[in-house]
């Protein structure tokens, strides 16, 4: 079984739609979590880390659920802009990667 | 501001050749990886420098040397390059090791092929 797990996707959704992405952990004494954004053949950008009592970012929420050792994104009102590959982080340090969802908005 | 900055951007190397790869920061961040990413596939950890003259291993460290020559600067190095180091490889700073709050800083990346 791998450390952090996703959905690889893709997700196909058409504009505005609200779209979530779940991420799975093994380790249960994992302190820190995060999504990063990556583009096709691009780097990983930092989107949101994501704190126990939850927190939004605009479009963007993130939550934790610590007892089913799992963190979800979820994004509101998608733009075309949101295409791209969703990669969930567990850790701090040496950091676990997900395999990242891929994310299509379409008009 | 320039961030975290690697060269080359694309190489090619046959196998058995020998290359090193340049990565420098200049937000004066404490830490600096190298990961490398395979299609499809998340970034694994190569090796990593928790502070200025220190480096350890990470998840995939065979074949791989680095150096962290200053605070700036992370190189990683392939003495005998294999098909299966045929890669995207990026290095990433952050301000501490082990309290990663506000992320990691990447390249832009290593497009590196092996034949």
């Amino acid at each position: 079984r791998k450390e952090v797990e996703q959905d690889p996707g893709p997700f196909n959704v058409p504009e505005g739609a609200t779209v979530a992405f779940n991420c799975t952990y093994s380790n249960s004494a994992s302190q820190s979590f995060f999504w990063y954004r990556q583009d096709c053949r691009k780097e990983p950008k930092l989107l949101m880390s994501v704190y126990s009592s939850g927190n939004e970012d605009g479009r963007f929420t993130a939550q934790l659920n610590r007892a089913s050792q799992y963190i979800s994104l979820l994004i509101r009102d998608s733009k075309l802009s949101d295409s791209a590959t969703y990669l969930c982080v567990v850790g701090a340090g040496k950091s676990t990667f997900g395999d990242g969802t891929t994310l299509t908005v379409k008009p | 501001n320039a961030g975290v900055t690697q060269t080359p951007k694309f190489q090619v190397l046959k196998t058995g050749q020998s290359m090193t790869l340049q990565c420098a920061q200049d937000m004066n961040h404490n830490s600096m990886y190298w990961y490398r990413q395979d299609p499809g596939m998340g970034l694994r950890l190569i090796y990593y420098s928790a502070s200025e003259g220190t480096t350890d291993k990470g998840e995939v460290p065979n074949g791989y040397n680095v150096s962290r020559l200053n605070k700036r600067e992370f190189s990683l190095r392939l003495e005998s390059a294999a098909p299966s180091q045929t890669s995207v490889y990026f290095c990433a700073s952050s301000d501490q090791h082990y309290r990663v709050g506000d992320g990691y800083t990447f390249g832009s990346g290593t497009r590196l092929t092996v034949v």
